[in-house]
């Protein structure tokens, strides 16, 4: 049973550029969280899907949004990308509102 | 707003110590609370998680953690570390109010020595 898949694992983009970053959730969980783990810090709740709706939404700008697929597989967007947005990205997926599990996350750096 | 602080931000220690790394939390209503450890190169993963009953729990890899609500705590501990417990630990809350949205602590960066 595959966990939680993000890709790509690493990424490079310039200031101004935008990214997508993308989630597949554990097999039998219907919904996604993504999160903001700045270096030497935990992770910040950027926001939640379920049922391809976002339900929570932490204390990030609209320059952040994101997707959730029929599938249950989710997007993450930043636009407008600053070099204070260089940072590991992080899905979690979960069966709405029990235990959350993570998978290995995105390194974004801004330059 | 819920928060949740770690005291340590780094423990180091030899072989066979016991652990205990703090955690509180701010929120006055039901919570839910969870250990993450993530190991060097891999990503997080779920040591223990406590969302009712015996506020005494067990995690895997001998982990342990005490809920004890009049002090908004919920302290991780290990008996006898061994150096692979190496890893930096995450406390993490969330208001059961609030769906399942986690709020994480600072992380504890624990060092063992062999």
């Amino acid at each position: 049973d595959a966990g939680v898949t993000q890709s790509p694992t690493h990424l490079i983009k310039t200031r101004g550029q935008q990214v997508t970053l993308r989630c597949s959730p554990k097999s039998g969980h219907d919904t996604v969280s993504w999160y903001q783990q700045a270096l030497g810090q935990g992770p910040q709740f950027i926001f939640q899907y379920y049922e391809e709706e976002e339900r929570q939404r932490g204390n990030f700008p609209d320059r952040f949004s994101g997707h959730q697929f029929p599938n249950y597989s989710s997007e993450l967007n930043v636009n407008a990308l600053l070099l204070g947005d260089s940072a590991l990205y992080l899905c979690a997926s979960s069966r709405w509102a029990y235990e959350q599990y993570f998978g290995p996350g995105t390194r974004l750096t801004v330059t | 707003a819920q928060s949740v602080s770690q005291h340590n931000h780094h423990v180091i220690l030899s072989e066979a110590a016991s652990l205990e790394l703090g955690c509180n939390y701010s929120y006055g209503g039901t919570v839910n609370l969870f250990w993450y450890v993530q190991y060097p190169g891999q990503h997080l993963q779920l040591l223990l998680k406590y969302f009712s009953g015996d506020p005494l729990v067990k995690g895997i890899k001998g982990f342990e953690a005490e809920f004890i609500k009049s002090k908004f705590s919920f302290n991780l501990r290990k008996p006898s570390v061994q150096w692979s417990d190496t890893a930096e630990y995450f406390c993490a809350v969330n208001a059961g109010a609030a769906g399942n949205k986690l709020t994480f602590g600072g992380g504890t960066r624990v060092l063992v020595k062999p």
